[in-house]
């Protein structure tokens, strides 16, 4: 089946740290890869996909590229805000002959930037 | 610009009882998903339809039900509630499936079922 494990926090950094949050994943087809974003109370918001081998998905200052050789797709962001304390969730989507199309999301991860 | 609607925001149900959830999709979405996120924990995905039609298949547990309308808009019936239901209940659409499409979440629906 499959599966996405993200490291878990929650992680607490300074302002202008330098954050890398890890995930991994399982697929049984060529997936799409995604972070997801959830401020307090709110719903999920996308922060940035990508689609096949090699790309990287982009936006808000963060970063994640689709690396296929170590089934990865870790996120990435030189200089953290105060604003950015959330949980981010990394999850994928497999297109098969059956039509499975719902994502699968990792644990989640709770990031806490401390001024 | 527009966003998925979902209705009501929140919802308190006694066991047993039955209850009724509505989401409205970005217009010209034809795609409609629903989550299920626990406290504390990742969203499970139910069930999604297309174009009316029931897509995919997730956890969803045979005292839930769902459809697809005419105009896209979706509910998600539940009945026989029980307190492991309590959750935040989200719908997302897109435009078509596939693996390009993306999924654009509205704020859920908090159901405690006490």
């Amino acid at each position: 089946g499959n599966s996405v494990t993200q490291m878990e926090g929650p992680v607490t950094l300074s302002e202008e740290a330098f954050l890398t949050i890890n995930c991994t994943y399982t697929a049984t087809g060529y997936p799409s890869l995604f972070w997801y974003v959830q401020y307090p109370g709110e719903g999920l918001q996308l922060l940035l996909k990508a689609t096949k081998a090699d790309d990287k998905g982009s936006n808000k200052g963060f970063e994640a590229t689709y690396r296929k050789e170590t089934t990865s797709f870790h996120l990435e962001k030189g200089s953290v805000q105060v604003s950015d304390s959330a949980v981010y969730f990394c999850a994928l989507s497999v297109v098969s002959g059956g039509g499975a199309d719902g994502l699968t999301f990792g644990k989640g991860t709770h990031l806490i930037i401390q001024p | 610009a527009a966003g998925v609607i979902q209705s009501p925001r929140h919802l308190i149900k006694e066991k047993r009882e039955t209850a009724t959830l509505k989401c409205y999709p970005i217009p010209r979405h034809d795609t409609v998903y629903w989550y299920q996120q626990g406290p504390g924990q990742d969203p499970q995905f139910l069930i999604s339809f297309y174009e009316k039609m029931q897509s995919d298949k997730g956890s969803i547990p045979d005292r839930f039900s769902a459809q697809q309308f005419s105009d896209y808009h979706s509910e998600l019936n539940m009945s026989s509630l029980e307190l492991g239901d309590s959750a935040l209940y989200f719908c997302a659409s897109s435009l078509a499936r596939g693996r390009f499409s993306e999924q654009y979440f509205g704020p859920g629906t908090r159901l405690t079922v006490t």
